[in-house]
This record gives structure tokens, C-alpha cells and sequence, in this order.
């Protein structure tokens, strides 16, 4: 079975500060993973995707993460924060039969 | 616009009643997704299907029912049997095995 385990439940920074934010998951077969982030009472929307290739993926807004599959890791990394990134940010692998799941989530909360 | 629309985004139930979220998508996609989220939790998986006329019970299904008699629409039923439903409920769509597309969501509240 597939499980997603986001590491930090909370994750303060100060602005400009650079942020981790960790990612591990669980999988019989080889995965697709994903970063969503989610402003309040909103859907989710995409960061990033690795589905194959590179193990350096690149996103929006200046984020990005780097899979491993060894540490079967999928850590989301930013080198400088700002306010406007403050949000929760999910962890997500699709692995088999389109079943998508996902981790239980991590606040980023940047302080000026 | 191509997108997954949501309604309504507020719904409020009386205990013992069951409602129906609505989900619809004309992004032409395969997979259609309902998740619940509490605060803390992350997002819990309640159904999924990959193919119209078939779906299948996620990770907390017990309280929920929904159909895919139509590619576009998959609803979900939040029965009376459903202890706890008041939650924020998204719904997502996906072409095969990538990343999923997410509704703006319906906050379900019981009073």
C-alpha cells in the first residue's frame, strides 16, 4: 500500500529565509509525486511533478524539490521565502490505478 | 473556461438528512476524486473512479456514496449514516496517473 508522511506539521521561517519542507513516502511500485499548495478555503493547486527523468524538479513561484529514490524522499525546498508564500503545503504520490494520496499537510508560516 | 467546478460552496445539513455535493469537469479527464479534509489532517480519499460506471471506496468510504453515470459528473452523497460530515470537501479530476485538478471546494456544515 501507498502512504505519504510529511514530517513537519508546522514550519515557521523568516521572510527571505531559506525553507524545507519534508516529504516521505511508501510504495511497492514506482511513483509519480507531487507538491500542492492551498491558500485558505481554496482547492489545491499545483507546484510541481516528477513522473520521470531529471531528480531535480523545478516549480512555480521559485519552489523546488528533488526526488530520491533511495531515501524514497520528496523534499520541497525554496531559497528565499516570502510572505506571500505562506499557506499549507501537501505532499502527494500516485503510484498505481490512479489513486492518488496524500500527506497530511505542512503550514508554512513566515515571519517578517 | 476548462475546469472543475464545485457547488454549492457553502451547504448546511440537519442531522439525519443526506446531501449531495455536486462535481462537474470538462477537462475530458478519466479520474474523478473526492477527498474530505479536517483541519490537521490533511486530505482523506472517500472515492475515486477511473472510468465511467466504475468506482472505488477510498481510505474512509463508510457514510458516502456517489455514481459516474456521466465522464463529466461524479457526485457525492453524504448520508445520514456519515457520524461526523461536517468538512471541507474537494474534488479533484486526473488523466491517467498524473496530477490531479482540484474543484474550490464545499464547506458541508451540520446544524
Amino acid at each position: 500500500a501507498q502512504s505519504v508522511t510529511q514530517l513537519d506539521s508546522q514550519v515557521p521561517v523568516f521572510e527571505e529565509a531559506p525553507v524545507e519542507l519534508r516529504c516521505n513516502y511508501s510504495s511497492s511500485v514506482s511513483v509519480y509525486l507531487f507538491w500542492y499548495v492551498q491558500y485558505p478555503n481554496q482547492g489545491l493547486q499545483l507546484l510541481l511533478k516528477y513522473l520521470s527523468g531529471s531528480t531535480l524538479v523545478k516549480g512555480i513561484n521559485g519552489f523546488e524539490a528533488e526526488f530520491n529514490k533511495s531515501q524514497t524522499s520528496f523534499h520541497l525546498r525554496k531559497p528565499s521565502v516570502h510572505i506571500s508564500d505562506t499557506a499549507e503545503y501537501f505532499c502527494a504520490v500516485n503510484s498505481s490505478a490512479s489513486k492518488i494520496i496524500f500527506g497530511s499537510g505542512t503550514r508554512l508560516s513566515i515571519r517578517p | 473556461d476548462g475546469g472543475i467546478t464545485q457547488s454549492p460552496k457553502y451547504l448546511f445539513r440537519k442531522e439525519g438528512q443526506n446531501v449531495t455535493l455536486s462535481c462537474e469537469q470538462n477537462l475530458n479527464h478519466d479520474a474523478m476524486y473526492w477527498y474530505r479534509q479536517d483541519p490537521g489532517q490533511g486530505l482523506r480519499l472517500i472515492y475515486y473512479s477511473q472510468i465511467v460506471n466504475d468506482f472505488q471506496k477510498g481510505d474512509i468510504a463508510e457514510g458516502y456514496s456517489v455514481s459516474r453515470e456521466k465522464k463529466e459528473s461524479f457526485p457525492l452523497t453524504v448520508t445520514s449514516a456519515q457520524k461526523n460530515p461536517t468538512a471541507f470537501y474537494l474534488c479533484a479530476s486526473s488523466p491517467r496517473r498524473t496530477e490531479a485538478f482540484f474543484g474550490q471546494g464545499t464547506r458541508l456544515t451540520v446544524v
